[in-house]
C-alpha cells in the first residue's frame, strides 16, 4: 500500500511569511503527527490529531497550528516565519489506537528554508 | 534538554565490528522504539520494546529496554555499511496520544 505522502517536499519562504504543509497518510490510518526536525534539537513534537481532534499539542508557539479532516489528510501552518523555523516538517501516520506502542510510518518530510 | 539523552553521537566502524548505542533517561517510559533514518528520508521503525528487561532480536540487530524502563540499547554485530545511518531512540509515556520523545541521535557511519 502507499506510504506517507507529504507535499511540498522543499519550501523557500522569507521571513513574516506563512507557510502551510501537507500529510496524507496511509489509507486505514487515522492518526497523524507532526514532527520538526532541526540539527541542534533533533525531532520534537508539534501535535497530533486522531479522527479530526487534536489529542496533544508540544510546546512550540501559537504560530504553529494543525487541522485534520474526515479523509484523515492532515495540514500544518506557520504564520509568520521566522529564520528558526528553517526545519525537516515530518508527519507520522498510523492507526490511532494504541498510541504507546503503534507502529508510526513518516513520511520524506518537507524541508523548509525561512530566508 | 534532551529527556533521553543517545549516546555516543557519532560512531565510525570498520564492517565486521560490532557497535552498541545506548539510550538513557531518568523518566519512566511506556514504550521505547528505535528508529532508522537515512539522508532525504523520514526514520522508519526497527522495533518496539514495551515490558522491562525485554530483549528483542531481529537478525544482526539486539534490542534492550532497562528493567526500570528508563533506559535501552541497541546492539549490531557485524556491522554491514548498510547499517549505516541516524539511530533514534524515542519513548512514549501512558496517555501521550502519538507524542514521542526523541533523543537526539547517534549517527553510525560502516565503511568497507
Amino acid at each position: 500500500k502507499a506510504g506517507v505522502t507529504q507535499t511540498p517536499r522543499y519550501l523557500i519562504k522569507t521571513r513574516g511569511q506563512q507557510v502551510t504543509l501537507s500529510c496524507s497518510p496511509i489509507s486505514g490510518h487515522r492518526s497523524v503527527s507532526w514532527y520538526q526536525q532541526t540539527p541542534g534539537q533533533g525531532l520534537q513534537f508539534l501535535f497530533e490529531y486522531f479522527s479530526e481532534t487534536q489529542r496533544n499539542k508540544g510546546n512550540f508557539p501559537g504560530r504553529f497550528s494543525g487541522r485534520q479532516f474526515s479523509n484523515s489528510r492532515s495540514e500544518m501552518n506557520v504564520s509568520t516565519l521566522e529564520l528558526g523555523d528553517s526545519a525537516l516538517y515530518l508527519c507520522a501516520s498510523s492507526l490511532g489506537g494504541q498510541p504507546v506502542r503503534e507502529t508510526r510510518y513518516f513520511g520524506p518530510g518537507t524541508r523548509l528554508l525561512v530566508l | 534538554t534532551q529527556l533521553l539523552e543517545q549516546s555516543p553521537q557519532f560512531l565510525s566502524i570498520q564492517e565486521g565490528e560490532n557497535l552498541t548505542v545506548y539510550c538513557n533517561s531518568s523518566s519512566v517510559f511506556s514504550s521505547l522504539q528505535w528508529y532508522r533514518q537515512e539522508p532525504g528520508e523520514g526514520p522508519v521503525l526497527l522495533v518496539t520494546v514495551v515490558t522491562g528487561g525485554e530483549v528483542k532480536k531481529l537478525k544482526r540487530l539486539t534490542f534492550q529496554f532497562g528493567d526500570a524502563r528508563k533506559d535501552s540499547s541497541l546492539h549490531i554485530t557485524a556491522a554491514q555499511p548498510g547499517d549505516t545511518g541516524l539511530y533514534l531512540c524515542a519513548g512514549a509515556m501512558t496517555d501521550s496520544w502519538g507524542k514521542l520523545q526523541f533523543g537526539a541521535g547517534t549517527q553510525v557511519v560502516v565503511t568497507p
